[in-house]
């Protein structure tokens, strides 16, 4: 089955920097690879999401960068504000019928202004 | 998001008694799934399932029940309940397969 691994477990960055999370997943046939935010106490929240004939993908201050030859994926947020502090997660999965998401361990971002 | 609700929010219980734990949604999803999350791994699978009486397991699904017999409810039943199930149990369901998973606000259970 899918393996989700995500780094770095802990970043923290100065107000206005760039943050980088980074991950890898096993399954080749992987299709479909969302990010969540969870902020303290609150349920996960789909903030950007990218499908596998997709490069690249971005909102504003965030961006999704996939690369399927090497297995990984992406998640660039520029300009970081206070409010950016949260958990991240990344997923992977099957983008078809009977399959659900596996998600990475999480990174939390703490950013200070 | 109001569409996806959990219960109770918080439940505390004894090693060895059943608990179940509610998960209702509003927008005939076909897609409902459980997770729980503890701190070091994550979000991990639990059982999921794709309709109305279609339910597969996930990751960890030993120690857990679901039942799916109406499109909107997909309770999670914890058999007979240990210490190692503290967590905290996240319900989501999402429209067709994995796109846009809307999660419920969680259930924090202590096994003591």
């Amino acid at each position: 089955g899918e393996n989700v691994e995500q780094h770095p477990s802990t970043l923290s960055v100065q107000e206005g920097d760039s943050a980088v999370i980074k991950c890898t997943y096993s399954d080749s046939a992987s299709n479909y690879f969302p990010w969540y935010k969870q902020e303290l106490g609150k349920r996960p929240q789909l903030i950007i999401d990218i499908r596998s004939n997709v490069g690249e993908k971005k909102d504003q201050r965030i961006a999704v960068t996939l690369n399927k030859t090497a297995k990984h994926f992406s998640l660039h947020i520029t300009e970081t504000q206070p409010e950016d502090s949260a958990v991240y997660f990344c997923a992977a999965g099957l983008s078809q019928a009977g399959t659900a998401l596996i998600f990475g361990k999480g990174t939390t971002l703490s950013v200070s202004s | 998001d109001a569409g996806i609700t959990q219960s109770p929010r918080y439940k505390i219980t004894e090693t060895g008694r059943q608990v179940t734990l509610m998960c209702h949604q509003t927008w005939s999803h076909s897609y409902m799934f459980w997770y729980r999350q503890d701190l070091g791994h994550g979000l991990r699978l639990i059982y999921y399932s794709a309709a109305a009486d279609i339910t597969d397991k996930g990751e960890v699904p030993d120690g857990y029940v679901v039942s799916r017999s109406k499109t909107e409810n997909f309770p999670l039943t914890l058999e007979s309940a240990t210490r190692s199930q503290t967590s905290v149990y996240f319900c989501a369901s999402s429209e067709r397969g994995n796109y846009g998973y809307t999660f419920g606000s969680g259930t924090r259970l202590t096994v003591v």
